[in-house]
């Protein structure tokens, strides 16, 4: 069964202190992965999209790499309106889209 | 601004009634999306329309579930015999171009089946 399983759940970082979010997948002949923000009450916000193992981008703060089973999201030097819960998905050759259960930062001034 | 919107925000209906929820997407997106996210859990994919077709059904949960797109426009999701397992927040998506790439979140219709 596809699944997507993100890492840690929750995260609490100091103002200024980087760290790394993890997706892991094992979905077959992935078309793409994605990294969307939620906030509170929100609908989540497009980040990245990911099709090839090496592949990065980069946004502001956040730099998204993508491996065969795996993708970081790396945060450097956040800060406090970096808060939100960052959620991963990946596409499957169905088209139907997986989403993990998502990262709660928070991000301490 | 011109996003995907939802209606209604909110909705509370008792258990066994039927409720329909309404998504306009962005204008001119070919596919539409309707996700699922209970507390505590990922977004569940339900269903996902490429023009007024729905390609694969096989994400909504049960019969109850059904859902239609007319003039590849606007999408009504409806829920016969509600029941206390589909309290949950539905969320709707529109991207551009069907199949792949960036998806646009409507805010979402809370649904508490009491």
């Amino acid at each position: 069964e596809d699944q997507v399983t993100q890492s840690p759940e929750a995260l609490r970082l100091q103002e200024g202190e980087s760290s790394s979010l993890n997706c892991s997948y094992t979905v077959s002949g992935l078309r793409g992965l994605f990294w969307y923000r939620q906030d509170p009450g929100k609908g989540p916000e497009f980040l990245f999209t990911l099709y090839s193992a090496g592949e990065e981008k980069e946004k502001e703060r956040l730099k998204a790499t993508l491996t065969k089973k795996e993708s970081f999201l790396h945060i450097t030097a956040p800060k406090p309106e970096d808060s939100a819960t960052y959620l991963c998905a990946v596409q499957a050759p169905s088209n139907q889209f997986y989403f993990g259960t998502g990262t709660s930062l928070t991000v301490i001034p | 601004g011109a996003g995907v919107s939802q209606s209604p925000s909110n909705k509370v209906t008792e258990k066994g009634k039927d409720v329909e929820l309404r998504c306009d997407p962005i204008s001119g997106h070919t596919a539409l999306y309707w996700y699922r996210q209970s507390l505590g859990q990922g977004l569940e994919f339900l269903i996902y329309f490429q023009g007024n077709s729905a390609p694969d059904k096989s994400g909504l949960p049960s019969d109850r579930f059904s859902a239609e797109r007319t003039g590849g426009s606007v999408s009504t999701l409806t829920i016969q015999r509600t029941q206390q397992e589909d309290s949950a927040v539905y969320l709707c998506a529109s991207s551009l171009v069907g199949g792949f790439g960036e998806q646009f979140f409507g805010p979402g219709t809370r649904l508490t089946v009491l």
